[in-house]
């Protein structure tokens, strides 16, 4: 089966510096690769997704860069704010015989330092 | 507006005693998903659904079962709770099943087995 691997498992930024978390993946019939953020106690939000038909997709100031040859995408924050400050989950799926889960990394905890 | 609605948010319950947590959507999705996610870990894929199909994770405890009596609720029946199935059990929904569906989640229920 899939899988994902998700570095690093924490990270520390200066407020206003930018953040990069990478993730690779194991099968390369994934085609499918959203981010999740998640914090403390509360339910994982989609933040930004990318399809394998595309290699980079913008929304504001975070970023995911995809590239399906070596298996990995990023997810990419600029201007880190302390509201950034979460768990941020990869995760890949892949086209299957019927309704796929995700498979998810193991997070990246990221800390905002004011 | 709440779209994915778990409940309830917290269970306590004993060893060995059976526990149903639930699920429900207002989004009138086709997939149901149900995941657990235990402390500083990703969320791990249990079963699905898609419509009335069952799509059982071949790694899930058969401890675990889920039922569906329609298309807004989703049970997740923990029949013989160790201590060991204490987690954070999340419920998600997809519009329709594939790969590139965006999944939803709920707010999860916290589940402390004594």
């Amino acid at each position: 089966g899939e899988n994902v691997e998700q570095h690093p498992s924490t990270l520390s930024v200066q407020e206003g510096d930018s953040a990069v978390i990478k993730c690779t993946y194991s099968d390369s019939a994934s085609n499918y690769f959203p981010w999740y953020k998640q914090e403390l106690g509360k339910r994982p939000q989609l933040i930004i997704d990318i399809r394998s038909n595309v290699g980079e997709k913008k929304d504001q100031r975070i970023a995911v860069t995809l590239n399906k040859t070596a298996k990995h995408f990023s997810l990419h924050i600029t201007e880190t704010q302390p509201e950034d400050s979460a768990v941020y989950f990869c995760a890949a799926s892949k086209p299957g015989g019927g309704a796929d889960g995700l498979t998810f990394g193991k997070g990246t905890h990221l800390i905002i330092q004011p | 507006d709440a779209m994915v609605i778990q409940n309830p948010r917290y269970q306590v319950t004993q060893f060995g005693k059976p526990v149903t947590l639930s699920c429900s959507q207002t989004l009138n999705h086709n997939v149901m998903y149900w995941y657990q996610q235990k402390s500083s870990q990703a969320p791990k894929l249990l079963f699905h659904y898609y419509d009335k199909d069952f799509n059982n994770e071949a790694d899930t405890p058969d401890n675990f079962q889920s039922r569906r009596p329609n298309t807004s609720f989703c049970f997740l029946d923990i029949r013989s709770p160790g201590l060991g199935d204490a987690a954070m059990y999340l419920c998600a929904t997809s519009r329709e099943q594939g790969a590139q569906e965006t999944q939803y989640f709920g707010p999860g229920t916290r589940l402390l087995v004594l």
